[in-house]
């Protein structure tokens, strides 16, 4: 079955540096790949949509990545600020195309 | 405009009782998707409905759970004899296309639902 690993529960950072997330998915081969942010308490909110031909895609300070060697999307955020600080989640549609199949999300916190 | 709505926002309920929550998608947008979230845990599917087509039920967890979407808008997602590994947080969403995984979709915020 399809499976999304986001390998960093939680990621620390200084603000002004550049966070990088990594989502890994294994039994797939998916043609889009979907980050979101989700703050707590509220639902998540849709950054970035990469498909398999775009090797990167950037919106602002935001830049993803898909490898579809590797199977593996990085997701970027440079001159990071506090107010980046949020879980960000990584998704891909399943096969049957009816949903989205999402990764448990990297915590990220910027400190000033 | 508005975006996807979801009441209450907040239920507690007591084991063994039934609930139901609802769902207002955006106007205009054919697919409608609930998803479960768990303390800790990401977003698990649930159900999703695409226009008048027949819904995909396969991430219902039991038989206890079935949904509905009325006039291919509103929906509403029923938990019958609620147990306490019920509780958890339910996100609907809608998009304006089907095919998913290419479309972004819209979340609401969210039901949280405690079962003593």
């Amino acid at each position: 079955s399809q499976k999304i690993e986001q390998n960093s529960e939680a990621l620390n950072i200084q603000e002004g540096k550049t966070a990088t997330l990594t989502c890994n998915y294994t039994n797939y081969s998916p043609a889009y790949l979907q980050w979101y942010r989700q703050d707590p308490g509220r639902g998540p909110v849709f950054l970035l949509l990469i498909r398999e031909n775009e090797k990167e895609k950037r919106k602002e300070r935001l830049k993803v990545t898909f490898d579809t060697t590797l199977k593996q999307s990085l997701f970027h955020i440079t001159a990071s600020q506090p107010a980046d600080s949020a879980t960000y989640l990584c998704a891909l549609g399943n096969q049957a195309g009816t949903a989205l199949i999402f990764g448990k999300g990297t915590t990220l916190s910027v400190s000033s | 405009g508005a975006g996807v709505s979801q009441s209450p926002s907040n239920k507690v309920t007591e084991k063994g009782k039934d609930v139901e929550l609802r769902c207002d998608p955006i106007s205009g947008h054919t697919a409608l998707y609930w998803y479960r979230q768990s303390l800790g845990q990401g977003l698990e599917f649930l159900i999703y409905f695409q226009g008048n087509s027949a819904p995909d039920k396969s991430g219902l967890p039991s038989d206890r759970f079935s949904a509905e979407r009325t006039g291919g808008s509103v929906s509403t997602l029923t938990i019958q004899r609620t147990q306490q590994e019920d509780s958890a947080v339910y996100l609907c969403a809608s998009s304006p296309h089907s095919g998913t995984g290419e479309y972004e979709q819209y979340f609401g915020p969210g039901t949280r639902l405690t079962v003593t």
